[in-house]
């Protein structure tokens, strides 16, 4: 078992739209957890950056943790052509920045 | 601040050659690490520099070797180059336990 999983399946959504990507995972040391944007040729982009469970909000996108199902969400409101790009999930245990991630959710938002 | 910086941005090398990646890291940041990402998948972790000391290491032969200067600036040296070598190679510095940013990646294509 993967110790972070990520559906890799591309997401076409309408803009305007809301973008809904998860990950799961297995080990129950992580307790930082993040999303990345890569945009296409470039190196990842830090988004979003959680420590422990709850829920976290900046502007249009929305990071939620919940630890008792090892389960990591990432909602994108207002979706923009812009949004178009891989979404990473990443997470580290305490004192260790060696990050795992996902395989990455390609999005692409639609005019 | 000029971020995670990386180079050269690109390179092709022929099999059986060595090859050395640079990084410098963000500015205040002491730990810096690499990650290779193939096409279509995550980063994975290669290992982390700090205070010149490598202080974790992922599932990556010894061919892949590495330094840190007193500068916090990073090389990642591989030998005896193969095909499969060929990815995005990725530096990420951070300070202390936290998040991790990325420079644009060097693309490396083994021929």
């Amino acid at each position: 078992q993967k110790e972070v999983e990520q559906d890799p399946g591309p997401l076409s959504v309408p803009e305007g739209a809301i973008v809904s990507l998860n990950c799961t995972y297995s080990n129950s040391a992580f307790q930082y957890f993040m999303w990345y944007r890569q945009y296409s040729r470039k190196g990842p982009e830090l988004l979003m950056y959680t420590y422990s469970s709850g829920n976290k909000e900046d502007g249009r996108f929305t990071a939620q943790v919940d630890k008792s199902s090892k389960y990591i969400s990432l909602f994108i409101r207002d979706s923009q052509p812009s949004d178009s790009a891989t979404y990473l999930c990443a997470m580290s245990d305490y004192g260790n920045n060696r990050l795992a991630f996902g395989k990455g959710n390609q999005v692409v938002v639609i005019p | 601040d000029a971020g995670v910086t990386q180079s050269p941005t690109h390179l092709i090398k022929t099999r059986g050659q060595q090859v050395t990646l640079r990084c410098s890291p963000k500015s205040g940041h002491d730990t810096v690490s690499w990650y290779q990402q193939a096409l279509g998948q995550g980063p994975q972790f290669i290992f982390q520099y700090y205070e010149e000391e490598e202080r974790q290491r992922g599932n990556f032969p010894d061919r892949f070797s590495g330094h840190q200067f007193p500068n916090y600036s990073s090389e990642l040296n591989v030998n005896a180059l193969l095909l499969g070598d060929s990815a995005l190679y990725l530096c990420a510095s951070s300070l202390g336990t936290g998040t991790a940013f990325f420079g644009q990646g060097t693309r490396l294509t083994v021929v």
